[in-house]
């Protein structure tokens, strides 16, 4: 079965430093997403992507963040300088056009820890 | 601002039994309803949806019903096995936006032998 990879599965990073978290979307797959659940909360949306673009962002999504589809099949959130309110697990997902009633596949998370 | 929320932060049921999870939102304008699985150290995956125009949705051991006038969703499992021992997440899409998903807080669902 088709899966979304993410990578690193663990990262931990000084505060201030940049991250990027990286991600394999299922390849025929055109939508592109990021959430994040620090530890106890709810899974929150933070980003989408569609067509090269951001098609929608989430108040957590400042201009500390940003996403890229460098090279048409890798994903990725990048933090610039990060705090330490951003710990949590990061998840990747994707979905083709019928995933609103088929569901989207999330990749493993990758948990970052700011110190 | 909770638009999906799922107040019961936990349930413990009898193997063989079933499982109802529940789940209520605010927002009238989503049109679709998703119910997730999520064991540790795994991302959210996928069991069911239910469209706005629907009321009840099947597959196999799992049903999900919507009653929109009481902005309920419910997750039903029959019969629950150990293996459903895991955190369900309730989320929502919004009609017209590109799908994100907006998620309730999840149930710790633990089905004891």
């Amino acid at each position: 079965e088709p899966e979304v990879t993410q990578t690193p599965s663990h990262q931990v990073t000084q505060m201030g430093q940049e991250v990027i978290l990286r991600c394999v979307p299922i390849s025929n797959h055109l939508y592109f997403y990021w959430y994040r659940q620090i530890l106890g909360q709810k899974v929150e949306f933070l980003v989408s992507f569609y067509n090269n673009e951001i098609s929608e962002k989430s108040e957590i999504f400042d201009d500390q963040f940003s996403v890229e589809r460098p090279d048409g099949s890798n994903f990725t959130l990048k933090i610039r300088s990060t705090k330490l309110e951003d710990s949590a697990m990061y998840f990747c997902a994707s979905r083709g056009p019928s995933g609103r009633r088929y569901g989207y596949t999330f990749g493993s998370g990758t948990r970052l820890t700011v110190v | 601002d909770q638009q999906v929320k799922q107040n019961s932060p936990s349930l413990s049921v009898q193997e063989g039994r079933i499982s109802i999870l529940n789940c209520d939102y605010t927002n009238s304008m989503f049109d679709y309803f998703l119910w997730y699985k999520k064991y540790p150290a795994e991302g959210p995956t996928f069991l069911i949806s239910i469209s706005s125009i629907k009321d009840k949705n099947e597959d196999g051991r799992f049903t999900v019903f919507l009653n929109k006038s009481a902005k309920h969703l419910s997750l039903h499992i029959v019969p629950s096995q150990p293996g459903d021992s895991a955190v369900y997440f309730c989320a929502a899409s919004v009609r017209g936006s590109q799908g994100n998903l907006i998620f309730g807080k999840g149930t710790k669902l633990s089905v004891k032998p």
